[in-house]
């Protein structure tokens, strides 16, 4: 049901670098600004990144964000046990009428 | 201190109808820019977007569009979702989040900065 597509999995050992993948079409991620989310077990998601490569205040610099064409990526450097969780990209999608939010198919972070 | 807070039942029977609350603190449902939408998840599985109300009342919804309703009371602070016609594949957590709006004069920015806790909705007979 996701218009995003990212990979189920990555993993990487402690202070190494990941990168997550968000493709998706032009009349979502090639026009619109992307966004990520964090999300824990059992907790609601948390907002990583915004407007493509943003950070929210109190988010840390080992993780960033970047926009190319129809696609978005996530970076995450010196990789931390806290950092496993699932993360998922967003954005608008203006194919569909009045439009509507998608997001990823949601990708699970595995350090090793 | 923005705070976000779904209410609403935790068993739902199926083909009845699901109404969920969204009690927020911290920011106006009528604040130029301010819009609420409702995102479920089921166990195990992606987040998907249901539903947004704008502070002008606008609304947009999900291809579930047929099922949906929602609605706001900026006196109250709240914003309300009804599903119809409820089936177990609606079993999930729901959540509604604030979506930040932003205009810059060529392009239109959005994204959620801050999200309830969720209430996890069974259907079930």
């Amino acid at each position: 049901q996701s218009v995003l597509t990212q990979p189920p999995s990555v993993s990487a050992a402690p202070g190494q670098k990941v990168t997550i993948s968000c493709s998706g079409s032009i009349s979502n991620i090639g026009n619109n600004y992307v966004s990520w989310y964090q999300q824990f077990p059992g907790t609601a998601p948390k907002l990583l990144i915004y407007d493509n490569n943003k950070r929210p205040s109190g988010i840390p610099d080992r993780f960033s964000g970047s926009k190319s064409g129809t696609s978005a990526t996530l970076g995450i450097t010196g990789l931390q046990t806290g950092d496993e969780a699932d993360y998922y990209c967003g954005t608008w999608d203006s194919s569909l009428s009045a439009g509507e939010y998608v997001f990823g198919t949601g990708t699970k972070v595995t350090v090793l | 201190q923005v705070t976000l807070r779904e209410s609403g039942p935790a068993l739902v029977k199926p083909t009845q109808t699901l109404t969920l609350t969204c009690t927020v603190s911290g920011f106006s449902l009528g604040a130029t820019g301010m819009c609420v939408s409702w995102i479920r998840q089921p166990p195990g599985k992606a987040l998907e977007w249901l539903a947004r109300i704008d502070w002008d009342d606008d609304k947009y919804y999900s291809s579930l569009r047929t099922r949906l309703a929602i609605s706001k009371d900026t006196s109250r602070s709240q914003v309300v979702l009804t599903m119809t016609h409820l089936d177990p594949v609606d079993t999930g957590t729901y959540y509604c989040a604030r979506m930040q709006r932003v205009y810059d004069g060529s392009h239109v920015r959005y994204y959620f900065d801050f999200w309830g806790q969720g209430t996890l909705v069974t259907v079930s007979s």
